[in-house]
C-alpha cells in the first residue's frame, strides 16, 4: 500500500521557521520525482516545489523562492520542506506528492502529474 | 507563468446529468493537462492525464478532451460520489499551475 505521511506542521509566528517531513512507503522513493503542493483554507491548489530523484534539479514557485527549500533523503525514504521567513499567506495545508507518469522509447505519458498524495499537514502562520 | 482558467466556478447538477467543465490555458500546453477530483478534507485524486487518458481505476464515466489551450472534463452520468471539486493542472512547464477549481453541487 502506498503511503505518504506528512509531519512537522503547526502554528508558527510570522518570520518563524518550520520543517515539514514526508515519510514514504509502498513505492520506490529513490526512483520517484517528488513535489510539495499547498492549499490555503477554502482556496485552490498551488504547486510549491519539485525535486528530482538525485536532487540535481529543483524548481520552486516564485512565492516561496529564497524562503523554502525542498530536499530529500533517499536512504530514509523521506522528503522535506524547510520553510523560513514564514508569512501569513503561507498558511495552508501542505501536501507531499509523487510525480506520476512514465516514458517509453517513443514518448512520455503523464510526466508532471501528481499521482500519489499524502493526507496533508496544516501550517498556520499567525501571531 | 501559464494561467489556467476554469468555468464554471460552481455547477449545480442532479444525479444522472451529463456535466462538462472547461479549462483554458493562457498559452498552448499541447496535451499536457491533468484533471483532479477533491472531496472536502481529502487530498486530490488524479482522474485524467495527457488531456484524455484515464488514470487506472477511474470510472469510465469520466472523460477528457482538448489540446492547445482549451480542454474539457466530462462526467457522462453524474453519480452521488462525484459531488466534489475539480481542478485542471498544466505540466507543460514550470511553475506547474492549477485552475481555480469547479465545485459540483447537488441541485
Amino acid at each position: 500500500e502506498v503511503q505518504l505521511v506528512e509531519s512537522g506542521g503547526g502554528l508558527v509566528k510570522p518570520g518563524g521557521s518550520l520543517r515539514l517531513s514526508c515519510a514514504v512507503s509502498g513505492f520506490t522513493f529513490s526512483s520517484s520525482n517528488m513535489n510539495w503542493v499547498r492549499q490555503a483554507p477554502g482556496k485552490g491548489l498551488e504547486w510549491v516545489s519539485f525535486i528530482n530523484t538525485r536532487s540535481s534539479s529543483i524548481y520552486s514557485a516564485d512565492s516561496v523562492k529564497g524562503r523554502f527549500t525542498i530536499s530529500r533523503d533517499n536512504a530514509k525514504n523521506s522528503l522535506y520542506l524547510q520553510m523560513n521567513s514564514l508569512r501569513a499567506d503561507d498558511t495552508a495545508v501542505y501536501y507531499c506528492t509523487r510525480e506520476g507518469g512514465y516514458c517509453d522509447s517513443t514518448r512520455c505519458y503523464g510526466v508532471g502529474t501528481f499521482d500519489y498524495w499524502g493526507q496533508g499537514i496544516l501550517v498556520t502562520v499567525s501571531s | 507563468d501559464i494561467q489556467m482558467t476554469q468555468s464554471p466556478s460552481t455547477l449545480s447538477a442532479s444525479v444522472g446529468d451529463r456535466v462538462t467543465i472547461t479549462c483554458r490555458a493562457s498559452q498552448s500546453i499541447s496535451s499536457w493537462l491533468a484533471w483532479y477530483q477533491q472531496k472536502p478534507g481529502k487530498a486530490p485524486k488524479l482522474l485524467i492525464y495527457d488531456a484524455s487518458s484515464l488514470e487506472s481505476g477511474v470510472p469510465s464515466r469520466f472523460s477528457g478532451s482538448g489540446s492547445g489551450t482549451e480542454f474539457t472534463l466530462t462526467i457522462s452520468s453524474l453519480q452521488p460520489d462525484d459531488f466534489a471539486s475539480y481542478y485542471c493542472q498544466q505540466y507543460n512547464n514550470y511553475p506547474r499551475t492549477f485552475g481555480q477549481g469547479t465545485k459540483v453541487e447537488i441541485k
